[in-house]
């Protein structure tokens, strides 16, 4: 069965601290796992994934396949970072979200 | 707008009615996918499309639900006999092929009354 959990609802931090977002995967084959953010008022997109292996917003996420894991980390958390994120399985198997909050 | 579009973004019916969601997909784009979203919650899967055909259904997807993707362009939800729990957020999104990034449209959001 595919899926994908994220334990965490809703994740709060102060502006500058250090991020990471948890998510989990189940998959029988080769897996492949996105990072989607959805800000305020504005369709869900594409944050990264994990086969570029690239940093966008500061945002770094490593494929742990010993772990089925994918977790999402930002050294610096900025207050514009404040959104809903998605972690999917595939492109299209999606958790269920974590809200992340930066405090000022 | 080259993107995904969706019509219409807002829907309110009278619970027993029909009611058709229209999807407009990235025009290369090969897979058309369809979720249900509730308020605090992520994407529910319901079923996707490889061109025109129809290849995965989630047991979320009643008999009530059906969906067509005519000639692997557009395509269309429908809901039949509506009932409160319907209400919801029903997105649409498109990707080129499998395990590539998935593009969204705004929803179109249902509410039974």
């Amino acid at each position: 069965a595919q899926r994908v959990t994220q334990p965490e609802k809703l994740l709060s931090v102060f502006k500058g601290a250090p991020v990471e977002l948890k998510c989990n995967y189940s998959y029988s084959g080769s897996p492949e796992l996105f990072w989607y953010v959805q800000y305020s008022r504005q369709r869900l997109q594409l944050l990264l994934r994990h086969i570029s292996r690239e940093s966008i917003k500061g945002f770094t996420a490593d494929l742990n396949k010993g772990e089925t894991s994918f977790h999402l980390k930002k050294p610096f958390a900025q207050e514009e970072d404040s959104a809903m994120y998605y972690c999917a399985l595939l492109g299209f198997v999606f958790g269920p979200g974590t809200r992340l909050s930066v405090l000022p | 707008d080259t993107g995904v579009s969706q019509d219409p973004r807002h829907k309110i019916t009278k619970r027993g009615q029909n009611v058709t969601f229209r999807c407009d997909p990235i025009s290369e784009h090969n897979r058309l996918y369809w979720y249900r979203q509730t308020l605090g919650q992520g994407p529910e899967f319901l079923t996707y499309f490889q061109n025109e055909a129809q290849l995965e259904k989630s047991r979320l997807l009643s008999d009530r639900f059906s969906a067509e993707r005519p000639k692997g362009s557009f395509s269309t939800l429908e809901i039949q006999r509506t009932e409160q729990g319907d209400s919801a957020m029903y997105l649409c999104a498109s990707s080129l092929y499998e395990r590539t990034e998935a593009f969204f449209g705004q929803g179109t959001r249902l509410t039974v009354v």
